[in-house]
């Protein structure tokens, strides 16, 4: 069962432009929702994450919306650079339930080609 | 700091052999995680370790078993590997808060 669900599975955009990843989950239980970027043959790095008590986090070019209502969220590339062109996985997890860990579950993965 | 670290990179196996992969972390993080990366279906949890002496089951346990031998290494075994087993591993260990920190991963061929 696939409890997160991230489109498109590519995506390609001119430099300059807004790349955005969309993702929409099912578990009402999770409650943090990080995004990871990907180059290739290279292991997933964190990009940037957020809680569901904010509707928007940025972070330079990069910002998550969050639709708490909808159990969507999604990341926005602004001004994409060819140095961007990665896959990108979001993900969740629930961060309260006592534990001092979390599993992840991840989305499929969005394959991003700036082009120059 | 190395991070997290994995042996081999790469890795070709026929049908039933067995082998161990290898992760080490130098964060003094509590828990560590592997994970296999599949074309089109994003990362899938295998086992994880939420301290020293405990290990549990993921998503897609089935055909591994893994070994916390010290806080420090996670490794995972395939005991008879099946094609299905073709994937892309990757080792993480995680900071507070759900921050996990990936290795460079393992590419393993099963022939």
């Amino acid at each position: 069962q696939q409890q997160v669900k991230q489109s498109p599975q590519s995506l390609i955009v001119q430099k300059g432009g807004i790349s955005i990843i969309n993702c929409a989950y099912e578990n009402t239980a999770f409650d943090y929702f990080p995004w990871y970027q990907q180059f290739p043959g290279k292991g997933p790095a964190l990009l940037i994450a957020i809680r569901p008590d904010v509707s928007e986090k940025k972070e330079g070019r990069f910002t998550i919306s969050f639709n708490k209502s909808a159990k969507q969220f999604s990341l926005h590339i602004m001004d994409s650079q060819p140095g961007d062109s990665a896959t990108y996985f979001c993900a969740a997890t629930p961060l309260g339930g006592g534990t001092s860990y979390g599993k992840l579950t991840f989305g499929q993965g969005t394959i991003l080609t700036v082009h120059p | 700091n190395a991070g997290v670290t994995q042996t081999p990179k790469f890795q070709v196996l026929k049908t039933g052999q067995s082998m161990t992969l290898q992760c080490a972390q130098d964060m003094n993080h509590n828990s560590m995680y592997w994970y296999r990366q599949d074309p089109g279906m994003g990362l899938r949890l295998i086992y994880y370790s939420a301290s020293e002496g405990t290990t549990d089951k993921g998503e897609v346990p089935n055909g591994y078993n893994v070994s916390r031998l010290n806080k420090r290494e996670f490794s995972l075994r395939l005991e008879s590997a099946a094609p299905s087993q073709t994937s892309v591993y990757f080792c993480a260990s995680e900071a507070r808060p759900r921050e996990q920190y990936f290795g460079p991963g393992t590419r393993l061929t099963v022939t």
